[in-house]
């Protein structure tokens, strides 16, 4: 069964620096695709990136970066030039099979973003 | 155009009674899904049907019924609510195409309380 750890479940980061929030996953399927997305106070939840297991590149997005450590079966989120708007709660998740059937998330990460 | 849309928004109800969450979809996804996000926020997988075919059905008490009348449409009843229930529960939906990434397109979520 795959299985998401997102060991921070709180962080802070001064406004206009960069922050890095970890996720590490757990799957033997060889396919499987990774995502991060966001849920402000008000509670929608917003895709950020994605990133495939055969993606020899990592993803961008904007002031998104996916750090995609394939051996280390880490997938950390960065986001550069962080904004007080970037305060919310992060997910990363995880789709396997060929259908992206079977989609686990993560505990969550609460980023507060201080002025 | 809302692509994801359920209602109704917020919900009150006392224990014992059924209520119904409907869930509409206008992107042409093959694939939806239920999830519960409880008080901390975690995120757990109930139900998901593709093109009407119900493929996930996670340990969930059997009170809880999908039903999908279409691949556009997935409702959830609750027969005999009870004061666990009471938690933010999300309809979902996803293409999975050979070239889609099967990224999760959520509603805004429905926030169900049981008194």
């Amino acid at each position: 069964a795959q299985k998401i750890t997102q060991t921070q479940p709180g962080m802070f980061v001064q406004e206009k620096e960069a922050v890095t929030l970890d996720c590490t996953y757990d799957t033997s399927d060889p396919s499987y695709g990774l995502f991060w997305y966001k849920q402000p106070s008000s509670g929608e939840m917003i895709f950020l990136i994605y990133q495939g297991s055969y993606d020899q590149q990592n993803a961008t997005e904007g002031r998104y970066s996916l750090n995609f450590q394939k051996a280390r079966k880490s997938a950390n989120l960065v986001i550069s030039a962080s904004q007080l708007g970037d305060s919310a709660m992060y997910f990363c998740a995880m789709s396997v099979d060929n259908y992206g059937q079977n989609f686990v998330f993560g505990p969550g990460t609460r980023l507060s973003v201080l002025p | 155009d809302t692509a994801v849309s359920q209602t109704p928004k917020y919900l009150v109800t006392q224990m014992g009674n059924d209520k119904s969450i409907k869930c509409e979809q206008n992107l042409g996804h093959d694939t939806m899904y239920w999830y519960k996000q409880d008080s901390k926020k975690f995120l757990k997988i109930m139900f998901s049907y593709n093109n009407k075919e119900l493929i996930i059905n996670e340990t969930v008490p059997n009170r809880f019924s999908p039903k999908s009348p279409d691949k556009a449409h997935l409702n959830l009843h609750i027969n005999s609510l009870e004061l666990g229930d009471s938690a933010v529960y999300f309809c979902a939906s996803s293409r999975q195409g050979a070239q889609d990434t099967g990224e999760l397109f959520f509603g805004e979520g429905s926030r169900l309380t049981v008194l």
